[in-house]
């Protein structure tokens, strides 16, 4: 069972267009968080989002955090062939004083054609 | 500076094998995590470490086994290797519990096919 729906799968772009990747759960998260994996590497954390609510930019990057903390989002301003790679959200639960595990969505394959 | 290495990085194996990927962290981190992942399911958690003599099942831990008898090391066992089992695997480390988030730091994968 996924825990975690992305949405789209794969998403191919023009440099210097806008997008948005969702992710989505019908579970609460105490957090989440927004990794980018480059091909022959490992998942990099982009940012950890925690309130409900909240909003943190990361230059052209834009994370949201739904207010009942089930849905996220990651907008992207201008995008740049720099950006291309693959989108992970993870969420984790708090519990017993620790939320140490990951559960982590499908994945957002975004492609930026120059 | 401090890392997370995985070997090999590259796998070719026969169906029956007994396969061990290694990991091995510098960074001191109490938590470690094997993650296997597949087009169109993102990362599913394999087996996960505490600390040490800590081990735990994942999500998908059938056919898999994991040790752990030091901080920096967490080898992932394939007791006998199955075609289902070709993937690229990640390991991952964090630093510490008592918090409600913690950034999980990933080794390079291992690609693993199996024959």
């Amino acid at each position: 069972t996924q825990l975690l729906e992305q949405s789209p799968q794969f998403l191919s772009i023009q440099e210097g267009e806008n997008l948005t990747v969702y992710c989505n759960s019908s579970s609460v998260f105490s957090s989440l968080q927004w990794y980018r994996q480059e091909p022959g590497e490992g998942p990099v954390l982009l940012v950890t989002v925690v309130t409900g609510g909240e909003v943190k930019k990361l230059k052209r990057l834009t994370f949201q955090f739904g207010d009942a903390r089930k849905d996220s989002s990651l907008h992207i301003t201008a995008a740049q062939p720099g950006d291309t790679g693959l989108y992970l959200c993870a969420g984790a639960r708090y519990s017993s004083g620790s939320a140490r595990q990951l559960t982590f969505g499908s994945g957002t394959q975004l492609t930026v054609l120059p | 500076d401090a890392e997370i290495t995985q070997s090999p990085r590259h796998k070719i194996t026969e169906t029956g094998r007994q396969v061990t990927l290694a990991c091995h962290q510098t960074w001191n981190h109490n938590n470690m995590f094997w993650y296997r992942q597949d087009l169109g399911h993102g990362l599913r958690l394999i087996h996960y470490s505490y600390g040490v003599q800590d081990t735990n099942k994942g999500e998908v831990s059938d056919g898999y086994s994991v040790s752990r008898s030091n901080t920096e090391d967490l080898p992932l066992t394939l007791e006998s290797a199955a075609s289902s089992q070709t993937s690229v695997y990640f390991c991952a480390s964090s630093k510490r519990s008592g918090v409600p988030y913690n950034e999980q730091f990933f080794g390079p994968g291992t690609r693993l096919t199996v024959l």
